[in-house]
């Protein structure tokens, strides 16, 4: 099926570090999800953005509608161990109401 | 409301039985949506509902697999004649019809097919 594209694969990086990640499509979408996945659990919604440009923070996490409305970004600060996970962003275009997933950026923070 | 509640967690059947998975969303959502997930991967789209109706199916759907929600309530997903290549976790969501959309994701199935 249809997937978007993100990057990083993956990141290991030292506690406290900021990571950022992003997700790309050849597509228009009218909304973009963020979610963090652990080992053997449904993903869990981080962020919600329905505008392009649109800014929105959750605590550590912000993440961004991209202007052309085909990318989104994901911005972690100050990282802590419990942010290890999969994170993958997931958008929806006009005339459906699925949403298509991407194939996940998966993080890995060393204490 | 404890979210969306997916029944089991983990199915290991033979291949070639039947298995049939359950899903309760969020009280108040009207959209309901399956998804399958392989190891590495993010979850692919299956089919979604609005209130009974299944409004789209995705070509991953193959003849062996059915989904219903007869009352616009809970819903099932069957499989018919499993192989090992069904081996995967399946995921159920939920979402309130309305302009801004959230979906809310269950636990997931696991299905193991041996």
């Amino acid at each position: 099926g249809q997937q978007l594209n993100q990057s990083p694969q993956s990141m290991f990086i030292q506690e406290g570090e900021d990571v950022s990640m992003n997700c790309t499509s050849s597509s228009i979408f009218n909304t973009w999800l963020w979610y963090k996945q652990e080992p053997g659990e449904g993903p869990v919604l981080l962020i919600a953005l329905y505008k392009a440009g649109e800014l929105t923070s959750n605590g550590r996490l912000t993440a961004q509608f991209g202007i052309t409305r085909k990318d989104s970004f994901l911005n972690i600060s100050a990282s802590i161990p419990s942010d290890v996970g999969i994170y993958f962003c997931a958008g929806q275009t006009s005339g459906t109401y699925k949403y298509i997933f991407g194939t996940g950026t998966r993080l890995k923070v060393l204490a | 409301d404890t979210g969306v509640s997916q029944d089991p967690r983990h199915k290991i059947t033979k291949r070639g039985q039947n298995v049939t998975f359950r899903c309760d969303p969020i009280s108040e959502h009207n959209r309901l949506y399956w998804y399958r997930q392989t190891l590495g991967q993010g979850p692919e789209f299956l089919t979604y509902f609005q209130n009974e109706a299944q409004l789209e199916k995705s070509r991953l759907l193959s003849d062996r697999f059915s989904a219903e929600r007869p009352k616009g309530s809970f819903s099932t997903l069957e499989i018919q004649r499993t192989e090992q290549g069904d081996s995967a976790m399946y995921l159920c969501a939920s979402s309130f019809r309305a302009q801004d959309t959230e979906a809310f994701f269950g636990q997931g199935t696991r299905l193991t097919v041996v």
